[in-house]
Order: structure tokens, then C-alpha cells, then sequence
């Protein structure tokens, strides 16, 4: 299947500090990738949908000005948390598909993220 | 309203048995996706299964098979043979819509797996 990777994959952060998270396709072209954050024990909480090149579409609730998001190209999107506080202290995840309409989605490997 | 509906936080299954895992979906269209995804506790998830709306069958993966019942909106995952591996966080997951790139995927809460030795 389809490799999706993630930079970094944990990352320790003081309070008000912004965090870069990347995402990338290694092996296929994305149109679009998905961003989800999961907090301990809990679900995936899709945050965003990232289109290449056009503005990320948020989900209700999650502050675009909070969590930048940024599809620079067909393999690359990036997360950024500016001024993180502990309460952003959580699992990150992203996700792609081909582009294709396929079936599967292929996730990466996550980023934890902790801010002190 | 809660889109993806699984109610068993926690099961746990003797060795080599077989197990299912609930999962009931609301939507009102027509065309839709079901999956299910396993995430140990490494935290990668990893796709399962995938179950459209309009396939007559039920899908099945080597031991994993989808129990589709679309009158009752139910996508139960059945393990058969649970080996210890199989320990893990279990998510049922819904594309609504017709397929495509940017269709979005929301996920249940999730069942915590573990298989006894």
C-alpha cells in the first residue's frame, strides 16, 4: 500500500512556542490530505481537509488561526500549532488518498505532540 | 448527532476464538463507505476493511469480515481465529457520499480488543 510519512514523530514544546508538523505522500500524488488529532483514549477528531494548493477547509470548532495549514505541493502538507499551550497536547494525525477516489486511506504514523 | 456508533469500549476474547465488534452508522445518502481500522498501541492506523454502500457482498480481508446489514445501518467487524496480536484499539469509520478524494472519513469511538493467551 500507499506510504504516508511524518516529521517529526514526537515533539516536546514550552508554552507559546509554534510547532511544524509535515505530512508526506512518499509514493503517490495527494490531492488532498486530512488532518485528525486524537487526545488520549479517545477517537480520531478530523480537524481539517487540506487541498493543494486552495485553503484548508476546517471543521467547526477547530481555530484556523490556531492550526495553520499549509498543502505546498501534491506530497507535501503541513500543520503548524502556533503559540501552543498543554491543552494542544495530543496525538496528530494525517492522512491521504491517491487521488484516485480508492478506497483506502492511508494514515501516517502520527506525531505526539507535548507542550509544557 | 453521533454519526458512527460503537458501543463496546472494551472486549476481551480467549485465543483463537472469534469476535465482533459492533458498529452502527447514521446517514442519509445514499452512497457511503464503511471501514474499519486497527490501531495498536504504537498509535499507527492501519486499514482493516471497506464495505460500500451498494456492494451486494459482504467484504472480507484473510480473517476479517464485514457483517454489512443495510436496513439496520450496522458494519460489525468479525476476527476470526483472534490470535494475541490482535490486541488493539478498533475503529469503525464512515465516508458519506459518493467516493471521491475529499470525501471525508469520521471515525467511531472505538472498541479496546485484547485477546487472553
Amino acid at each position: 500500500g500507499a506510504v504516508v510519512s511524518q516529521h517529526p514523530s514526537w515533539v516536546i514544546c514550552k508554552s507559546g512556542t509554534s510547532v511544524k508538523i509535515e505530512c508526506r505522500s512518499l509514493d503517490f500524488q495527494a490531492t488532498t490530505m486530512f488532518w485528525y488529532r486524537q487526545f488520549p483514549k479517545q477517537s480520531l477528531m478530523l480537524m481539517a481537509t487540506s487541498n493543494e494548493g486552495s485553503k484548508a477547509t476546517y471543521e467547526q470548532g477547530v481555530e484556523k488561526d490556531k492550526f495553520l495549514i499549509n498543502h505546498a505541493s501534491l506530497t507535501l502538507s503541513t500543520l503548524t500549532v502556533t503559540s501552543a499551550h498543554p491543552e494542544d497536547s495530543s496525538f496528530y494525525i494525517c492522512s491521504a488518498r491517491s487521488g484516485r477516489g480508492e478506497n483506502e486511506q492511508f494514515f501516517g504514523p502520527g506525531t505526539r505532540l507535548t507542550v509544557l | 448527532a453521533q454519526k458512527i456508533t460503537q458501543t463496546q469500549p472494551g472486549m476481551f476474547v480467549q485465543e483463537k476464538e472469534a469476535v465482533t465488534l459492533d458498529c452502527t452508522y447514521d446517514t442519509s445518502d445514499q452512497s457511503y463507505g464503511l471501514f474499519w481500522y486497527k490501531q495498536p498501541s504504537s498509535g499507527e492506523m492501519i486499514f482493516l476493511i471497506y464495505q460500500g454502500s451498494y456492494d451486494e457482498q459482504n467484504a472480507t480481508e484473510g480473517r476479517y469480515s464485514l457483517n454489512f446489514q443495510k436496513a439496520r445501518k450496522s458494519a460489525n467487524l468479525v476476527i476470526s481465529a483472534s490470535q494475541l496480536g490482535d490486541s488493539a484499539m478498533y475503529f469503525c469509520a464512515m465516508r458519506e457520499g459518493k467516493r471521491s478524494s475529499a470525501s471525508k472519513i469520521i471515525f467511531g469511538s472505538g472498541t479496546r480488543l485484547s485477546i487472553r493467551p
